[in-house]
Parts: structure tokens; sequence; C-alpha cells
């Protein structure tokens, strides 16, 4: 198995460009998570999908949209980068809805914003 | 809302030594789990070790314990007989029981096992 995969690893834009963060699970886990890393704090989660087909909005949400396209991939949308966009995102995905199952996370994507 | 505080940004102990990190959190819940999770270099998270808030026992996962006072609102790792491996940034998070988990994070602690 794979895991958890991201896709790009890297990914340089300017101000005003838009682009999607991919997301996939092979670990047949229904829920899935967005989270962003900047220097000096930890984690932040921006959206979550407990379920296939329902999204809902974390601690800092503003400036993305997502997409659960289906019980394997969840994307993140940012549809006009900002220089504060600048950081490192995770996706998570974990087997239960509810209860202490671990959430698995992917590589990362270390996103830059000129 | 939760809060989770890590006061301690950087740790440095010698090979081999014992060392505990810090972790306070804040919450009004009273069913909860707490986590610590690991961030070596490659940026790869890996979780360490978990604790349910309702049992009293502290959790151990082979040479990491942790130190859990729930009237205290504290959890601290205890990494044992440390090893080069462990060089990495610890994260404590803080999970509901109940709904979608949405991990809380403290800010981290660097730490380096020096030889």
């Amino acid at each position: 198995n794979a895991g958890v995969t991201q896709t790009p690893k890297f990914q340089v834009l300017k101000t005003g460009q838009s682009m999607t963060l991919q997301c996939a699970q092979d670990m047949n886990h229904n829920s899935m998570y967005w989270y962003r890393q900047d220097p000096g704090m930890g984690l932040r989660l921006i959206y979550y999908s407990a379920s296939e087909g329902t999204t809902d909005k974390g601690e800092v949400p503003n400036g993305y949209n997502v997409s659960r396209l289906n019980k394997r991939e969840f994307s993140l949308r940012l549809e006009s980068a900002a220089p504060s966009q600048t950081s490192v995102y995770f996706c998570a995905s974990r087997y239960g809805t509810s209860g202490n199952n671990e959430q698995f996370f992917g590589p990362g994507t270390r996103l830059t914003v000129l | 809302a939760q809060t989770v505080t890590q006061s301690q940004p950087e740790m440095s102990v010698q090979e081999a030594e014992t060392v505990t990190l810090s972790c306070t959190y804040d919450t009004s819940e009273s069913n909860y789990y707490l986590f610590w999770y690991k961030q070596p270099p490659s940026r790869q998270m890996i979780l360490v070790i978990r604790q349910e808030a309702y049992k009293q026992q502290n959790a151990t996962e082979n040479r990491f314990s942790v130190n859990f006072q729930k009237a205290a609102k504290s959890f601290s790792l205890k990494i044992s007989d440390s090893q080069l491996g462990d060089t990495a940034m610890y994260f404590c998070a803080f999970g509901l029981i109940q709904g979608a988990q949405k991990l809380v994070f403290g800010q981290g602690t660097r730490l380096t096992i020096n030889p």
C-alpha cells in the first residue's frame, strides 16, 4: 500500500494564480483532512471530510476550497493564491468517523507564493 | 475551543539519556484523546503514542511513555535511552472522542540527540 500520497511535492506560484493540491489514500479510510504547517506553529486544520460526500471547515478555511471526489481522493484548491498561503500542506486520512483511530499523514506539499 | 501549548521550543540531550517533553492543554470537554507525533527531517508525521483521557494508566510504547495528569491538563512525553534517530520535531495534539477527530496541535519541540 502506498498509504497517503500527495502531489505535487513542491510548487511555486505567483500571487493571484490558482492551483489544486491532490491527495489520495489507498487504505479504505472514511475521513480525510487538510492541514497547513507554518514555521514555529503546529499543524492547523483547513478542511476535513468525515465521510464520502461531506466536507466541513476547520480552523483556517479562508482562501481555500475542497472536493471529496470519491472515497480515495480529497483535493484542496487555492483560487487566488496569496503570500500568506505560503506553507507546507499535509493531507491525512483515518479509518473511523469517530474515536481514536490514528490519522495517517501524507509527505506534504511545500507551497511558495511570490 | 481547545488549545495546546508546548513551552519548550528546543531541547538537546546526549545519546542514551532520558528526556521529557512538556505539553499542556485547555479544554472544557471530558472525553478526548491526546497524541504525540514525531516529524523527522523527512517531514513525515509519525504517531508516537496516544492516551485516552478516560484511562488512568499512562500509555507506553517501548522507549516512549507519557505522564498524563488530567486535572492539571498536562501530557508530557518521556523518551528513555534516547537514540540518534529520535532527532525530530515533536508535536502534542488533542482530539475529541466524538466526531471527526479534528486535531489541535501544539507549536512543537525540536529535539536533538547528540552522539
